[in-house]
């Protein structure tokens, strides 16, 4: 099925150690973004990119970093893991801003890091 | 910063009953957007409002916006046990950076 299709869907890190987090839509969509969600907090934007080779900051960026090498792939990277990072992350996609069908999301990571 | 808060936190209702769910905001805002999301899944998209519409049915949802008040509400009429999920709201204009800005949600359980 089209959508968006984030892996992994689950990963425990140790404090300190790396990983990226891929998301890909198959829509041809424009707009990616990756936020996430804590308990009692809502979805917070972490990332967001507006086209193949840009990406700009969100609401709650330190500690992460994003590339959009392609047009279908967002990959969120954490490069020292630490447990401030345990969340629900998802991608969200749109083909422009605010388009009346509005964010396709992903199932999301659910990252936990000890 | 949340853009949107909505109210309550949680409503339990019977199934059958209307749910109605309520969205403030605090800057302005191109649009107001609802989503719903269903246990451990992702966010799926409900049902956009602009700032020049004051009332957009689709299906079983009823939305309005008062943009004066800086508020949205959410109607679910007939309500069903597959309705149980969290609603969130989120605006498209807030906050000065790109992307929507969501609230914290309402939590809705429908009893059969």
């Amino acid at each position: 099925n089209a959508g968006v299709t984030q892996t992994p869907k689950f990963r425990v890190l140790k404090t300190g150690q790396s990983m990226t987090l891929l998301c890909a839509q198959d829509m041809n969509h424009e707009y990616m973004y990756w936020y996430r969600q804590d308990p009692g907090m809502g979805l917070r934007l972490i990332h967001y990119s507006v086209g193949e080779g840009t990406t700009a900051k969100g609401e709650v960026p330190d500690g992460y970093n994003v590339s959009r090498l392609k047009k279908q792939n967002f990959l969120l990277g954490l490069e020292s893991a630490a447990p401030s990072q345990t969340s629900v992350y998802f991608c969200a996609s749109s083909y422009i801003k605010t388009a009346s069908d509005g964010y396709t999301f992903g199932s999301g990571t659910r990252l936990t890091v000890v | 910063s949340q853009q949107g808060e909505e109210d309550p936190q949680a409503l339990s209702i019977q199934e059958g009953e209307n749910a109605t769910m309520n969205c403030s905001y605090k800057t302005s805002i191109n649009n107001l957007q609802w989503y719903r999301q269903n246990s451990g899944r992702g966010l799926v998209h409900l049902i956009l409002i602009r700032s020049n519409e004051r009332e957009k049915h689709s299906g079983r949802l009823r939305v309005t916006l008062d943009t004066s008040k800086k508020s949205s509400s959410l109607l679910i009429t007939a309500s069903r046990a597959a309705d149980t999920a969290s609603y969130f709201c989120a605006t498209d204009g807030g906050g000065g950076a790109d992307g929507l800005t969501f609230g914290k949600g309402t939590h809705l359980i429908i009893q059969p």
